[in-house]
């Protein structure tokens, strides 16, 4: 059976940097990418970007210069840093793991099959 | 940047089947996926790969990908599918989720 646990400050200040970090537990770790999503209050979902046991990243466009996952594979964890944050990045943190598979003509499929309990993060003067 | 766009809402009877739609350009060239979203809780996947359904998600839950449209189906649809509902699909580097639909079961 496949966990996610993740944990993490959950009330900054603005300019502050969110830290977040993710456990798995069970199944293969370097089978799979992991992901962060987030969830502002009342709206959609949000993809913040992905890594693989490598270390290799992509991430969100919109968020990318603020951004940094990375990986522990000696633990099975990953981790989120997003650095100068404001009100506009309150929101439920996610972190999911992440089905790749890399079809022809450099295109993929993936899809998210575990995620995290959720952290809601709240960034307040 | 690549987008995902769902109806804000879908209404449906007891009983009845509901249809979600999530449009996006050639979307059909693309596999889609569908989470399952209650309040307070994490998403759960209940379509993957356009059509196919994870180990223990209902057989009323089905989808379907063509042209520049995914489609989630929900036959027999119960007062516990009532839910936000939402696509998502990989481009260019890049994890894509529509805006999501909420489902309301009458």
């Amino acid at each position: 059976q496949v966990q996610l646990q993740q944990w993490g400050a959950g009330l900054l200040k603005p300019s502050e940097t969110l830290s977040l970090t993710c456990a798995v537990y069970g199944g293969s770790f370097s089978d799979y990418y992991w992901s962060w999503i987030r969830q502002p209050p009342g709206k959609g979902l949000e993809w913040i970007g992905e890594i693989n046991h490598s270390g290799s990243t992509n991430y969100n466009p919109s968020l990318k210069s603020r951004v940094m996952i990375s990986v522990d594979t000696s633990k099975n964890q990953f981790s989120l840093k997003l650095s100068s944050v404001t009100a506009a990045d309150t929101a439920v943190y996610y972190c999911a793991r992440e089905v790749v598979f890399i079809l022809a003509a450099g295109t993929r499929e993936d899809y998210f099959d575990y995620w995290g309990q959720g952290t809601l993060v709240t960034v307040s003067s | 940047s690549y987008e995902l766009t769902q109806p804000p809402s879908v209404s449906v009877s007891p009983g009845q089947t509901a249809s979600i739609t999530c449009s996006g350009d050639k979307l059909g060239d693309k596999y889609a996926c569908w989470y399952q979203q209650k309040p307070g809780q994490s998403p759960v996947l209940v379509i993957y790969q356009d059509s196919k359904r994870p180990s223990g998600i209902p057989e009323r839950f089905s989808g379907s990908n063509s042209g520049n449209t995914a489609t989630l189906t929900v036959s027999g649809t119960q007062a516990v599918d009532e839910a936000d509902y939402y696509c998502q699909a990989w481009d260019t580097s890049t994890v894509v989720f529509g805006g999501g639909t909420k489902l309301t079961v009458l």
